[in-house]
């Protein structure tokens, strides 16, 4: 079954305690990318990968940190979690040319306290 | 950066009845606008998307339209049923598969 999956679906750490969330495409796509969604303000780009060991920052990149090293996988890293990064995360990938978000994982619901 | 703003915030219509979500975007050199619906608790999913170079696409209920000159764009749902119940974004990109910029979305709401 073609999916993108992100680990974990709920996290609630403290505040400076690093941390990862793992995404992973079984399409062989070549796009992938992070949003988070808050309330109010819709989606919101953090980090896109248009390739293996080609990222860039989205709009709000402040914070994050992502690697693509294999085609399938585009972590997420926070590694010095504040409260304002409470939010719901969703990773994306595509294989369509210009598009950066086909399918979307399931979502990252993230509390830092 | 590109900027794109999305009216109304919410939307209620009666079953059968025709909605209709329009979206402006700043930046002339964007290209691609997709469309995307998310029902409550779940992902987005992709339901249409339109290149500049097209003024309109149709896929069943579904339609959008663009007009590049005013840069805006708009996303027409017929014959609306409960389950179009869902928040719908849209977004604009330059099409080169990097930036997404979203607007802030429309609840809309079908009434039985």
């Amino acid at each position: 079954e073609a999916q993108v999956t992100q680990n974990p679906r709920y996290l609630i750490t403290v505040t400076g305690k690093k941390l990862t969330v793992t995404c992973s495409q079984n399409m062989n796509h070549e796009y992938m990318s992070w949003y988070r969604q808050d309330p109010g303000l819709g989606l919101r780009q953090i980090y896109y990968s248009m390739n293996v060991e080609v990222t860039d920052k989205g709009d709000v990149p402040e914070g994050y940190k992502v690697s693509r090293k294999e085609k399938r996988n585009f972590p997420l890293i926070l590694e010095s979690p504040s409260p304002n990064q409470t939010s719901l995360y969703f990773c994306a990938s595509s294989g369509r040319p210009g598009l950066a978000a086909q399918y979307f994982g399931p979502g990252t619901r993230l509390t830092v306290l | 950066g590109e900027n794109v703003e999305q009216h109304p915030s919410t939307l209620s219509v009666q079953e059968g009845d025709s909605a209709v979500i329009k979206c402006t975007y700043s930046d002339s050199a964007s290209n691609y606008f997709p469309w995307y619906k998310q029902e409550l608790g779940k992902r987005p999913q992709l339901i249409i998307d339109i290149r500049s170079n097209v003024g309109e696409k149709k896929d069943q209920r579904i339609a959008v339209t663009l007009n590049k000159t005013a840069k805006h764009f708009s996303l027409h749902i017929t014959e609306t049923q409960p389950e179009d119940s869902a928040v719908y974004f849209c977004a604009a990109s330059m099409g080169s598969g990097d930036k997404l910029t979203f607007g802030t979305g429309t609840r809309l709401a079908v009434r039985p």
